[in-house]
């Protein structure tokens, strides 16, 4: 597609509940970033991959925390257990290469709702 | 840590005017680069303007421009002509140290009145 596309765009899930969140990435982008908002809030870092390898997981906030991109193109962030303060929503990016000059492409965003 | 502040929650412009968003870091490198990136309510986020800290000029995208104050750490943003398609949260960032990830600003509000 010509975007990130992440799905759902909307998640309610009752707290002990596990949810898989999906990010379809730009074609060719090499890295692919995850981010978690808070309502009113920046964007916090969670993870960073280049292609399939998982190069920073040092945002993630628990073991309950788990993301994987196995062939260097879509990527999945699961959360087991949910807790209510994992209600945020949750920023997928992109780039072609390193990130560090170059423009990230966001897409749309998961909202997780823990009840 | 690299810390990244934006000490306006919210601002207000009105429609055809000039408005300056602040933002300012920290950072112990010499070379790196900064962004602005915009937020509508739809929540995707796009870049608006980047500015590479070697350079002295401070970057312009049409009626957009940074103000970049090295020595000072201080990048902040001033949008001309407002226009009520600016209405958004606007976020400043910096890469951080490792390079790996952006370090986002709290944010600021920004509406547009007619």
């Amino acid at each position: 597609g010509a975007g990130v596309s992440q799905s759902p765009r909307y998640k309610v899930a009752k707290r002990g509940q596990d949810v898989a969140l999906r990010c379809d990435p730009i074609s060719g982008h090499v890295s692919l970033f995850w981010y978690q908002q808070a309502l009113g809030q920046g964007p916090e870092f969670l993870t960073y991959f280049q292609n399939e390898a998982q190069l920073d997981k040092s945002g993630l906030p628990s073991d309950r925390f788990f993301a994987e991109r196995p062939e260097g193109s879509v990527s999945t962030l699961k959360i087991q257990r949910t807790q209510q303060e994992d209600s945020a929503v949750y920023l997928c990016a992109s780039s072609l290469a390193g990130h560090n000059t170059g423009e990230l492409f966001f897409g749309e965003g998961s909202r997780l709702t823990v009840l | 840590a690299q810390t990244v502040t934006q000490s306006q929650p919210e601002m207000s412009v009105q429609e055809a005017e000039t408005v300056t968003l602040s933002c300012t870091y920290d950072t112990s490198e010499s070379d790196y680069y900064l962004f602005w990136y915009k937020q509508p309510p739809s929540r995707q986020m796009i870049l608006v303007i980047r500015q590479e800290a070697y350079k002295q000029q401070n970057a312009t995208e049409n009626r957009f421009s940074v103000n970049f104050q090295k020595a000072a750490k201080s990048f902040s943003l001033k949008i001309s002509d407002s226009q009520l398609g600016d209405a958004a949260m606007y976020f400043c960032a910096y890469p951080g140290n490792a390079g790996n990830m952006l370090t986002f600003g709290g944010g600021t509000r920004l509406m547009v009145k007619p």
